[in-house]
């Protein structure tokens, strides 16, 4: 059973350009979170989306980000117009249960690099 | 606006000493949970505490949750070096859904 597969591991662009980061949820969890952890800080709540329907996406910035989790495929994280700002560690993480009682598994991460 | 604070945010301790990481949050919280991270890495689900006195343990780290205080603990008992790591808290409301507030983090390192 794997587990949350985040894709790419690495990810560099430069200033401008657009990132794509994406989040396979664990089997059978229909649920994904995602989480930006700046370096030396904590993760900060980004948004919660279901298959086709966004949930929470009160941690997301107004502009430039945007998220989806269609029926097929996996969730996107997609940010346009990169600045250094942006570079951090972005984590998905899934859930079988919306209130995530049982815990949450978390993927590898991307760590984006704006240069 | 939930705020979670863990203290100290930088522990050096050695080998075989014991230590406790607190956990403090600013309004009710009906879960909480601690990861553990390697530098680079993902994170590790170590505890989930759902409800008042909870205590949960597993090998060298046990976890506490007193509700009433806002407060979790995170005891270390006999530190060996494969516990340096960083340790970070989060808490969950059910008036927020399904976020998680994570604290700052304790970066815990164990000298031989």
């Amino acid at each position: 059973n794997a587990g949350v597969m985040q894709n790419p591991r690495h990810l560099v662009r430069r200033r401008g350009q657009e990132a794509r980061l994406r989040c396979s949820p664990m089997k059978g969890h229909s649920h994904v979170y995602w989480y930006r952890q700046l370096p030396e800080e904590g993760l900060k709540f980004m948004v919660y989306l279901q298959k086709e329907n966004i949930i929470d996406e009160s941690g997301m910035p107004k502009e430039r980000f945007s998220a989806e989790f269609p029926k097929e495929g996996p969730s996107i994280l997609r940010i346009q117009q990169v600045v250094r700002g942006d570079s951090a560690a972005y984590f998905c993480a899934s859930s079988a249960l919306g209130q995530g009682i049982v815990g949450y598994t978390f993927g590898s991460g991307t760590r984006l690099t704006v240069v | 606006e939930l705020k979670v604070e863990q203290n100290p945010l930088f522990l050096s301790m050695q080998e075989g000493k014991n230590y406790t990481i607190y956990c403090n949050y600013s309004t009710t919280s009906d879960r909480l949970y601690w990861y553990r991270q390697d530098p680079g890495k993902s994170l590790e689900s170590l505890f989930v505490l759902l409800s008042n006195g909870a205590v949960k343990q597993e090998g060298r780290l046990m976890a506490s949750l007193d509700t009433k205080a806002r407060l979790s603990t995170l005891h270390i008992t006999a530190a060996v070096h494969d516990l340096s790591a960083t340790y970070f808290c989060a808490v969950g409301q059910e008036t927020s859904g399904s976020r998680l507030t994570f604290g700052e983090g304790t970066q815990l390192t164990v000298n031989p």
